[in-house]
């Protein structure tokens, strides 16, 4: 059964600081990672898919990053701001399931 | 549509009583997701609909819970005999074609339950 974990569980920076979200998982064979969003009281918001193949994706100011062999994925978020505030949360497919991470609640101090 | 609707988005209900969510996919996406979300946990798989293709419904909690999926489009999860250990937000999902790897999976806002 694969296990998706994320580190830290929450995290506070003041605005203007790069973000580090980190996932891994424990079952390499994988379709692909997704990094989703889910603002409070609000339903998820697809940030990045990486292929199995990729090794990352960009996005603006996101960039997410797939090492396979490893069970590891890390999504960047350059000069942070308090509408980056949110749950961050990690996704991987193995089929058609998605399997995901409890998330990385992330606040952006003003 | 432009993105995944489900109704209700807010429902209180009575413990006892049943209850149906429904979720209206984007448009042409074969594969549709049920998942729930209790407060304070992470995403729990629930049903998957792809196509015409039997439903992979291993993910439901008890037989209180049933699923369906009309003329591969609409979806309604329904819910019988509500207990209070049901309260979370049922949250609904569709993609393209199953086994892409590159199909991103869109969420609608979800249908928040509680029973009292």
């Amino acid at each position: 059964k694969q296990e998706v974990t994320q580190i830290p569980a929450a995290l506070s920076v003041p605005e203007g600081e790069n973000l580090v979200l980190n996932c891994s998982f424990t079952d390499s064979a994988i379709y692909n990672l997704q990094w989703f969003r889910q603002d409070p009281g609000k339903g998820l918001t697809s940030l990045l898919l990486i292929q199995s193949s990729q090794r990352e994706q960009t996005s603006g100011r996101l960039n997410a990053s797939l090492d396979k062999s490893s069970g590891r994925s890390t999504l960047y978020i350059a000069a942070s701001q308090p509408g980056d505030s949110a749950t961050y949360l990690c996704a991987v497919s193995n089929d058609y399931k998605l399997s995901f991470g409890a998330g990385t609640t992330v606040t952006v101090r003003a | 549509g432009a993105g995944v609707s489900q109704s209700p988005s807010n429902k209180v209900t009575e413990k006892g009583k049943d209850v149906e969510l429904r979720c209206d996919p984007i448009s042409g996406h074969t594969a549709l997701y049920w998942y729930r979300q209790s407060l304070g946990q992470g995403l729990e798989f629930l049903i998957y609909f792809q196509g015409n293709s039997a439903p992979d419904k291993s993910g439901l909690p008890s037989d209180r819970f049933s699923a369906e999926r009309t003329g591969g489009s609409v979806s309604t999860l329904t819910i019988q005999r509500t207990q209070q250990e049901d309260s979370a937000v049922y949250l609904c999902a569709s993609s393209g074609q199953v086994g892409i790897s590159g199909n991103t999976i869109y969420f609608g806002e979800g249908s928040w339950l509680t029973v009292v």
